[in-house]
């Protein structure tokens, strides 16, 4: 099981930061990849990025610039940094499993909602 | 705006057999498999049908899925109450090393 956590606003031009605790299972395990989702009425579902368990990391292109996603195996959990927050990054954020070569996000958080604004 | 096109709604009365497209390119429904995710209102989405017309435990065989080329369509046949919900296409983009998905489509049963 996967759960999102972080503060729910976050002001203009600072850095928005969640956490996805793992639960059940290990995130060092090899046969998983980890991602950051977000969901927002404007632009729906917009995948964010994706952390494998040794720290090899894949972002969108268009947030490249401004997001890292890194895996503490000590927690157990792993976590996205996006910088330079602006309005257009206020969407439900989610945290995901990915199968190791495989598209399927077979296991989802259940989303936290942040907003941007001062 | 999302880069796989979906029909923002579709409908359909109980019992009856619906249909929803999602529309791609070369680079992602042409070359990968197509997922498809179900979400219902203030929940996260599920995973509801994924490779190969594959179902996770649970779901039942009224949802099925194909592909041709650069589209894909999700049936649901029998349709029933349950199923009034949010669906979303999904596949691997070879250009983005990452998941599109396509804007949803909310399914209505009248």
């Amino acid at each position: 099981q996967l759960r999102e956590s972080g503060p729910g606003l976050v002001k203009p031009s600072e850095t928005l930061p969640l956490t996805c605790t793992v639960s059940g299972g290990s995130v060092s395990r090899t046969d998983s990849l980890w991602a950051w989702i977000r969901q927002s009425p404007g632009k729906g579902l917009e995948w964010i990025g994706t952390v494998y368990s040794g720290g090899r990391t894949y972002y969108n292109p268009s947030l490249k610039s401004r997001v890292n996603i890194f895996v503490d195996t000590s927690t157990n959990q792993f976590s996205l940094r996006l910088t330079s927050a602006t309005a257009a990054d206020t969407a439900l954020y989610y945290c995901a499993r990915l199968p190791e070569a495989s598209s399927v996000l077979d296991s989802w958080g259940q989303g936290t909602l942040v907003t941007v604004s001062s | 705006q999302s880069v796989l096109t979906q029909p923002p709604s579709a409908s359909g009365a109980p019992g009856q057999r619906v249909t929803i497209s999602c529309s791609g390119t070369g680079s992602n429904i042409g070359s990968n498999f197509v997922n498809w995710y179900q979400q219902f209102p203030g929940m996260a989405p599920k995973l509801l049908l994924y490779g190969i017309n594959q179902r996770p435990s649970g779901v039942p065989d009224r949802f099925s899925g194909s592909r041709s080329g650069t589209s894909a369509s999700l049936a649901i046949s029998g349709l029933q109450s349950d199923d009034e919900s949010e669906y979303f296409c999904s596949a691997w983009d070879d250009n983005l090393d990452g998941p599109v998905f396509g804007g949803g489509t909310k399914l209505t049963v009248l």
